[in-house]
């Protein structure tokens, strides 16, 4: 069945720096664009990031633009995202999902949370 | 930037009908998805594209968008239905997607 499996969360430092990754299986991951998003403790969803099928289109939040980067290896069937200077305000869960183009996210993993703290 | 405004909560009696509404300036223009997000687990779509109703979500959920307010309808509501339920669009504009604040519904 179609599956997201997040890892790489972790309590890191406020200013350091982190790497998420996001599995996927069951589908054919090079077809389709890729996302992550957020949920801060008693927020709401936050959109972070998009990258199309090649790896070629990315869209960022103005919140992370500059410090997180995404990207993708489709021979591994893996999303990433590179988090650098990280905030006490990243803290939160983070969920990579499957894309309809830039439309809507069709399949959610079930998250791995960052907390950053001093 | 785009703004999308949902109410914070929203309370309903079983086999009632909830009503989640999305405002957001000429709203019909844009394609609105509605996720469901229960506690410990992850966000599920519930419609897409302003109507869609995926594979999976029963047929009492249903969605709508005119003007400047897209909503979500949820018939004959079960206690299972709990959740926070968002909207969602694609801002041409900003190349941006942009969630709503989310609207927890409770039934009573």
């Amino acid at each position: 069945q179609v599956e997201l499996v997040e890892s790489g969360g972790d309590l890191v430092k406020t200013g350091g720096s982190l790497r998420l990754s996001c599995e996927a299986s069951g589908f054919i991951f090079s077809d389709y664009y890729m996302s992550w998003i957020r949920q801060a403790p008693g927020k709401g969803l936050e959109w972070l990031a998009y990258i199309g099928s090649g790896g070629r289109s990315i869209y960022y939040a103005d919140s992370v633009k500059g410090r997180f980067t995404i990207s993708r290896d489709n021979a591994k069937n893996s999303l990433y995202l590179q988090m650098s200077a990280l905030r006490a305000e990243d803290t939160a869960l983070y969920y990579c999902a499957r894309a309809d183009a830039v439309n809507y996210m069709d399949v959610w993993g079930k998250g791995t949370t960052v907390t950053v703290s001093s | 930037s785009y703004v999308l405004t949902q109410p914070p909560s929203l309370s309903v009696a079983p086999g009632k009908t909830a009503r989640i509404t999305c405002g957001g300036d000429n709203i019909e223009s844009k394609n609105v998805h509605w996720y469901r997000r229960k506690p410990g687990q992850a966000p599920v779509v519930v419609i897409s594209y302003d109507s869609d109703r995926p594979s999976g979500i029963p047929e009492r959920f249903s969605g709508s968008n005119s003007g400047n307010t897209a909503t979500l309808t949820i018939s004959r509501v079960e206690t299972g239905d709990e959740a926070d339920y968002y909207c969602q669009v694609w801002d041409r504009t900003t190349d941006h997607v942009v969630f709503g604040g989310g609207t927890k519904v409770t039934v009573l």
